[in-house]
């Protein structure tokens, strides 16, 4: 997975409370990407980053927070978790925006109760 | 919104056939990729044809590209079982700035031995 980590793999939390998903690379890559997965929707962008403290929303924002404080890190947060997050989680990294090819990771499965 | 969307929604095939999807989408664009993903995995990133380029070849792999229909294809030859995947359509809209990939919804590949 193109040297890119996302942790937790798995998580089951309560509504109203609070989720940070942790994306880590190791290719130095100055792009990096957050979506979310749902069946019948495909991947949907949640927000982005293009370079440190750098970033912007998606198209799924609303309830996402996200930080980059490091190249390396970008951290998505869920301000108070409700069961329409729910979803699986992937991050992505690129190098270049002309051609913007993206490298994801394993993905992390949120389940919100 | 979505931006591509992909036909048919599921493709099911024997080893050696060829399979053909589809994506079509809305705006004018920089380049349109394909994604594979594994159940369970993240996408790889497969092909990436830019909007002045009409036919594109990697080993198996056969994308074509239409403009004016705002259509693509992707042609998978010979087939084998590891090719069973989710296939995705990802087009880099044709506005200035920061360039981000929108997915289609996807198409489900079963290759049976």
């Amino acid at each position: 997975d193109a040297g890119i980590t996302q942790s937790p793999r798995h998580k089951v939390t309560e509504t109203g409370t609070p989720v940070t998903l942790r994306c880590h690379q190791t290719e130095n890559h100055r792009y990096m990407y957050w979506y979310r997965q749902d069946p019948g929707h495909g991947l949907r962008l949640i927000h982005y980053s293009y370079g440190v403290k750098d970033t912007d929303k998606g198209e799924v924002s609303d309830g996402y927070s996200v930080s980059r404080s490091k190249t390396e890190d970008f951290l998505l947060t869920l301000e108070s978790a409700t069961s329409s997050q729910t979803s699986v989680y992937f991050c992505a990294i690129g190098h270049s925006v002309i051609y913007n090819e993206q490298f994801f990771g394993p993905g992390t499965r949120l389940t919100v109760l | 919104s979505q931006q591509g969307e992909e036909d048919p929604q599921a493709l099911s095939i024997q080893e050696g056939e060829n399979a053909t999807m589809n994506c079509s989408y809305k705006t004018s664009i920089n380049n349109l990729q394909w994604y594979r993903q594994n159940s369970g995995r993240g996408l790889v990133h497969l092909i990436l044809i830019r909007s002045n380029e009409r036919e594109k070849h990697s080993g198996r792999l056969r994308v074509t590209l239409d403009t004016s229909k705002k259509s693509s294809s992707l042609l998978i030859t010979a087939s084998r079982a590891a090719d069973t995947a989710s296939y995705f359509c990802a087009t880099d809209a044709g506005n200035t700035g920061f360039q981000k990939l929108v997915f289609g919804t996807g198409t489900r590949l079963l290759v049976s031995p």
